[in-house]
């Protein structure tokens, strides 16, 4: 069975600050990994992914994550947040594209 | 537009009234899903469909059902709805084939008294 683990419930930070959100899974199988991005009474919107290649992989609006496969880590990454990067932020793994498992949410909170 | 519908967006019901939970895409996707969302637990997959007619369960179906007669509609059904299922439920779809990215719904709010 697979699991995925984020540490950070919330994540303050001010404007223009760098960020980094956890995530962390666990799973018997290789694994595809994403990270997902809901913003107030939305539904999820796909940020990045990683299925193989570069263990870097970058979305269009600047934010990174990177496969760690020692670590069995995929944290994310802004160098400089803004706020209209307040949101709640979902990492999810699967193994066959059919049963996907999603972390417990982190909400990053972009102060002025 | 591509989208995911699904009605109602909110409900408020009781304890043992039957709901259907409706879902349709645009798209032609073969996959759907549905998830739960509650407070501190992320989303949790109730059932996935990977075609017409084909369905099998997530981490979660205890209590649901589903069906896909129609490509385009994943219906989720509720025959006693109980408190524990007070939610909220997303529907997702993706092309088969694709690599992995979900289209969600914008949800349904979902509480049993």
């Amino acid at each position: 069975a697979q699991s995925v683990t984020q540490l950070d419930s919330q994540v303050p930070v001010f404007e223009e600050a760098p960020v980094e959100l956890r995530c962390n899974y666990s799973s018997s199988v290789s694994v595809y990994l994403f990270w997902y991005v809901q913003y107030p009474n939305q539904g999820l919107q796909l940020l990045l992914k990683y299925l193989s290649g570069s263990t870097l992989v970058e979305s269009i609006n600047g934010f990174e994550a990177e496969f760690n496969k020692s670590q069995t880590s995929f944290h994310l990454r802004k160098p400089s947040v803004h706020i209209s990067d307040t949101a709640e932020y979902f990492c999810a793994v699967t193994p066959n594209f059919n049963k996907f498992y999603f972390g417990s949410g982190t909400k990053l909170n972009v102060k002025p | 537009e591509a989208q995911v519908t699904q009605n109602p967006r909110y409900l408020i019901t009781v304890t043992g009234k039957k709901l259907t939970v409706t879902c349709s895409q645009n798209m032609n996707h073969e996959y759907m899903s549905w998830y739960r969302q509650d407070p501190g637990l992320g989303l949790r997959q109730i059932y996935y469909s990977m075609n017409v007619e084909v369905t099998d369960k997530g981490d979660v179906p205890e209590g649901y059902k589903v069906s896909r007669k129609e490509k385009r509609n994943f219906p989720l059904i509720l025959e006693s709805p109980s408190p524990n299922q007070t939610s909220l439920y997303f529907c997702a779809s993706r092309r088969q084939g694709a690599t992995g990215e979900l289209f969600f719904g914008e949800g349904s709010r979902l509480t049993v008294l």
